[in-house]
């Protein structure tokens, strides 16, 4: 079935950009999503249908996509930005939906 | 403002079957709006299990399709999820979302807290 890839961690200062990127072939013809979750809660969506951003979300995180790559990327990261992130996206069919296996950020 | 709220057991015997629920307040689930249900294994990632509208159409994932059965009730306002032979594999945090899609893409929305499902006989 199809799977997505993403880093497993990545490490950043305070003030710094982090970007995560999210593998997968069938990218070119689907969008992807991006959530952000703290320990303990559930994800919040952060970044929809590549590249728009929900309101209340900050504006440093924003997300491009392009071939079979989409990233997302925190601007002047903070240390409430310390979470995992998950990109979702669908298979080409879009017959089903697949997550990420999460890229943990570390400030 | 639309809230939702999973309930159901804890624990779960091996082999046995899941059923849990998803009461949805602030809203209608027979509204245009596709349904997920989503688990997280402890200290895990997110995987998606599927996704239903109210008219009963349904989406599953491939790994669990031949296991989880997805429906609505209109007449609690809740969802409901049913996946059978469990194992302690299945043991997990289970969300429902309401999902929001447009140009053929879902991406889920709103969830609930979550339930923890233990798997032990």
């Amino acid at each position: 079935s199809y799977e997505l890839t993403q880093p497993p961690s990545v490490s950043v200062f305070p003030g710094q950009t982090a970007r995560i990127t999210c593998s997968g072939h069938a990218l070119p013809k689907q969008y992807a999503h991006w959530y952000q979750q703290k320990p303990g809660q559930a994800p919040v969506v952060i970044i929809y249908k590549d590249n728009k951003r929900p309101s209340g979300i900050p504006a440093r995180f924003s997300a491009s996509s392009s071939g079979t790559i989409a990233t997302l990327t925190i601007s002047g990261v903070q240390a409430e930005d310390e979470a995992d992130y998950y990109c979702q996206s669908a298979d080409s069919s879009d017959s089903y939906r697949v997550f990420g296996p999460g890229t943990k950020v570390t400030v | 403002q639309v809230q939702l709220q999973e309930s159901g057991p804890g624990l779960v015997t091996p082999s046995g079957t899941l059923t849990l629920a998803c009461r949805v307040s602030g809203g209608f689930v027979g509204s245009d709006n596709w349904w997920s249900w989503i688990r997280q294994p402890p200290g895990k990632g997110l995987e998606w299990i599927g996704e239903v509208l109210h008219t009963g159409r349904t989406h599953y994932s491939p790994s669990l399709r031949s296991r989880v059965t997805l429906s609505v009730d209109k007449s609690k306002n809740q969802l409901s999820l049913k996946l059978t032979s469990v194992t302690a594999a299945d043991a997990a945090v289970y969300y429902c979302a309401r999902d929001s899609c447009s140009e053929m893409s879902c991406y889920s929305e709103i969830w609930g807290p979550g339930l923890l499902v233990t798997v032990s006989p």
